[in-house]
């Protein structure tokens, strides 16, 4: 049974307009939520991440919000650019357990268009 | 910065070998990972350890073995390659506590 589930497989937007990646959860228990970037041939790189006590977090052109009773968070990305096209994983632990590995979803291909 | 490094990028082997995938870390981190990433499934965890010498089973570790006799490095052995087992293999680690993973560039491997 998946635990996190991003129901989008891909994503189009227009540079300059606003992405939004959508990830759901079914773990009541997760308290802690990340964002990873993909590209071809390379590593997952880290993002964006956001805690249970929180509903909002922001970084530069990312902003992550958490939704707790609807177990639903999800990444905006403003204004959008050719750049940013790659696979985004969303993923969750319960960090109050030691040694608990995240647990992803399946990505969605974002892809930028100038 | 963060080092997670991967000692091949790309790897072909047969079925029926045995295949060792090296992971190391350069930052000190207690927490080590093993997915796997295929498309429409995203990353699947095949194996972590929290500590050395410790190793927890993840979603996936059938047909697969882990070592952590050194704390910054994680291997991951294939016990005897299936061609089920082609996959894009990704090390992370991560620093106890809420913290991000960190991931290595993959190893691609190929079983013929």
């Amino acid at each position: 049974d998946q635990q996190v589930k991003q129901n989008s497989p891909s994503l189009s937007v227009q540079e300059g307009r606003i992405s939004i990646l959508n990830c759901d959860y079914t773990n009541s228990m997760f308290d802690y939520f990340l964002w990873y970037k993909k590209y071809p041939a390379e590593g997952p790189t880290f993002l964006i991440s956001i805690s249970s006590i929180k509903d909002k977090n922001e970084d530069g052109r990312f902003t992550v919000f958490l939704n707790k009773s609807a177990k639903h968070l999800s990444l905006h990305i403003v204004p959008s650019q050719p750049g940013d096209s790659a696979v985004y994983f969303c993923a969750a632990r319960t960090s109050n357990q030691a040694g608990t590995a995240l647990i992803f979803g399946k990505g969605t291909t974002l892809s930028v268009s100038s | 910065d963060v080092k997670v490094t991967q000692s091949s990028r790309y790897l072909v082997k047969r079925t029926g070998e045995k295949v060792f995938l090296e992971c190391v870390q350069d930052m000190d981190h207690e927490n080590m990972f093993w997915y796997r990433q295929d498309p429409g499934l995203g990353l699947r965890l095949i194996y972590f350890s929290y500590d050395v010498k410790m190793k927890e089973k993840g979603d996936i570790p059938e047909g697969y073995s882990v070592s952590r006799e050194k704390k910054e490095r994680f291997s991951l052995i294939l016990e005897s390659a299936s061609t089920n087992q082609t996959s894009m293999y990704l090390c992370a680690s991560r620093v106890a506590g809420n913290q991000p993973q960190h991931f290595g560039d993959g190893t691609r491997l190929s079983i013929l």
